[in-house]
């Protein structure tokens, strides 16, 4: 069975700190995205990165996975409140179309 | 309608009874999804629908869950003799099409007293 964890579990940071958010596994994945889910709500995508070593930036958010394709990392510049809400990343196995999903980082910023 | 459609929000049930969860997906989408999040975690996937293909049911987590796809549009999700561990929020997810962008529901939160 596949696993991701993410790290950290919760994070609160006041507004205009920057964070990095870590998405971890044993298991290589042909590609991975990253969700954001507001209470009440389903998750949205926020990117997929597929290539190893690929950086995408999303205005204040930069996504890299890593070059090995088993670790990904959400790196957001000067929060902001609008950013809180439950990150999640998920792994793609290679087109089995079960997307494994992480164990989530609930982000708070603080105005 | 302009999105994933999830019906009821929300649901409370006594332990034993039988539940029906529905979705209804983007026109047009051939691929659909049910997925399990409990307490704000991550989620867990049940069973995938993609056109007429036998769906895969590797996800479900007994025999007291099934689910079918009519028409390849609406879904039910059907959970018998709730249990209490069933509780969470039961989320769909469809696409255009496979490996392209997943669209989710807003979800049904079950709760089994």
């Amino acid at each position: 069975t596949q696993l991701l964890e993410q790290s950290p579990q919760f994070l609160s940071i006041q507004e205009g700190e920057n964070l990095t958010v870590y998405c971890n596994s044993s298991s290589v994945f042909s590609s991975l995205q990253w969700y954001r889910q507001e209470p009440g709500e389903g998750p949205v995508l926020l990117v997929t990165v597929v290539t190893g070593g690929e950086v995408k930036k999303l205005k204040r958010l930069t996504f890299q996975f890593g070059d090995a394709r088993k670790d990904s990392s959400l790196h957001i510049t000067a929060a902001q409140p609008g950013d809180t809400g439950l990150y999640l990343c998920a792994g793609d196995d290679f087109g089995n179309e079960k997307l494994t999903f992480g164990t989530g980082t609930r982000l708070t910023i603080i105005p | 309608g302009a999105g994933v459609s999830q019906s009821p929000s929300n649901k409370v049930t006594e332990k034993g009874k039988d539940v029906e969860l529905r979705c209804d997906p983007i026109s047009g989408h051939t691929a659909l999804y049910w997925y399990r999040q409990s307490l704000g975690q991550g989620l867990e996937f049940l069973i995938y629908f993609q056109g007429n293909s036998a769906p895969d049911k590797s996800g479900l987590p007994s025999d007291r869950f099934s689910a079918e796809r009519t028409g390849g549009s609406v879904s039910t999700l059907t959970i018998q003799r709730t249990q209490q561990e069933d509780s969470a929020v039961y989320l769909c997810a469809s696409s255009p099409g496979r490996g392209e962008k997943l669209f989710f529901g807003s979800g049904t939160q079950l709760s089994v007293l």
